[in-house]
Formats: structure tokens, sequence, C-alpha cells
């Protein structure tokens, strides 16, 4: 079956960056584009990007754009998120999710488990 | 604010239904298939419907969606204590070119 497994969780100071690996299994991983989406305490889903693993293009939302850069590595069918100058409101639990793609709704059929990062000083 | 609107909480009895309303543009409801999510915070969220109206492998039938214009609806009969969740709507938005997701839903079973 599909999984996402996400690393752990971090603690990062305002202005330090963090990086989220997301592993995939049990499918063909470039056959499908990775999403990032975070949620924020008290707050909703947020979609922060699409990375295809086919190809690696990348598409950020535009309130991220500058801080935030996705990669894939095919060999190891894992997805990463960094995500830089980190903001006390970046405070959040992050998710990487399977995309249908975008002629499809982009619709997230599966769900890595989430890692909480916290940006305190 | 968010790009797509949903109430903020619904509230019903076990064993009774309610619906939860999307309502968005013709930039991304109108023009893109929409997705609903269950989140419990704490855990993954859960793909309850995509494409408007499928579930995947596993979603009960209790579970429905629908669409028309620039809306879009999720409903859930036979409430369950454990259907108390935030409920998500989701689609592509073409002006954007992003993913966009509503607010989000609580849901309520009393």
């Amino acid at each position: 079956q599909v999984q996402l497994e996400q690393s752990g969780a971090e603690v990062k100071k305002p202005g330090a960056s963090v990086k989220v690996s997301c592993k995939a299994s049990g499918y063909t991983f470039s056959k499908y584009g990775i999403s990032w989406v975070r949620r924020a305490p008290g707050q909703g889903l947020e979609w922060m990007g699409w990375i295809s693993a086919y190809n690696g293009n990348t598409n950020y939302a535009e309130k991220l754009q500058g801080r935030v850069t996705m990669t894939t590595d095919t060999s190891t069918s894992t997805a990463y998120m960094e995500l830089r100058r980190l903001k006390s409101d970046d405070t959040a639990v992050y998710y990487c999710a399977r995309d249908l793609g975008f002629w499809r709704g982009s619709a997230f059929d599966s769900w890595g488990q989430g890692t909480l990062v916290t940006v305190s000083s | 604010q968010s790009v797509l609107t949903q109430p903020p909480s619904v509230s019903a009895a076990p064993g009774q239904k309610v619906t939860i309303s999307c309502s968005g543009s013709s930039s991304n409801i109108g023009n893109s298939y929409v997705s609903w999510y269950q989140h419990l915070p704490g855990t993954a969220p859960k793909l309850l419907i995509y494409e408007n109206n499928l579930r995947p492998s596993g979603i009960p039938d209790r579970f429905s969606g629908s669409k028309s214009g620039t809306s879009a609806t999720l409903g859930i009969t036979g409430l369950q204590t454990g259907d108390e969740a935030d409920y998500y709507c989701g689609t592509w938005d073409s002006s954007l070119s992003a993913a966009v997701f509503g607010g989000g839903t609580k849901l309520t079973v009393l």
C-alpha cells in the first residue's frame, strides 16, 4: 500500500532553515507529484507547493516564493521541503501528500504522518 | 481569508445527516474537480471524496459529494461520534495556478 514516511519533529530559531523529508513506498514514485501542506495552530490547511517526481518541476504558493525549495531524490523515492528565514508563524505541522494532478483538481490521496516544526527563540 | 468558503461549524445528533457547503468561483470550483478531506489534528488528513463525487476504497458510502456550478457539498449520513473532525474542501484554482482549500468546518456530533 502507498506510504509516505516523514522525518521527525524540529525546533528552530527565527531566521533559521528547516528541511523535512518524505520517503514514499508502495507505488512508482515518478508517476505522481508530491504536494506539501501545512496546518498552523488554530488555522486551516494551507497548500505550500508541488513538485513533479518525474522531472523535478515545481510550483510554489505565491506567499512562500523565495523562501521554500522542494526537491526529490528518485534513487531513494524521497521528497524534501526546505523552508528558510523561519518566522514564528511558520510554526505548524507540515505534511507531504501524493498529488493526483491539477487536471484532477489536485486531490491528495495519501498523506505523510506530519512533521511538527516549532519556531521559537 | 480562504479562497473557498465553508461554514465554520455544523452539528447534528448521532444517526442524523449533515451537509457541509463549499463555495468558490469560476476559476476554481467552476472549472475543476473538488475533493473533500477529514482531519483530526495530530493525525494525517484523509481523502474522503475526489473528482466531485468519487470515494477512495475504504471510505464508507455514508460520505457523498456533489458539485453544482461554483459550489460543492459534502454529505454525511448515519452520523457517528467518530465523525467529529474538521472537514475541508479543496480544488485547483486556474487563476492562482495553485491548489486551494476552504477554511474548514468543524463537525460536532451532539
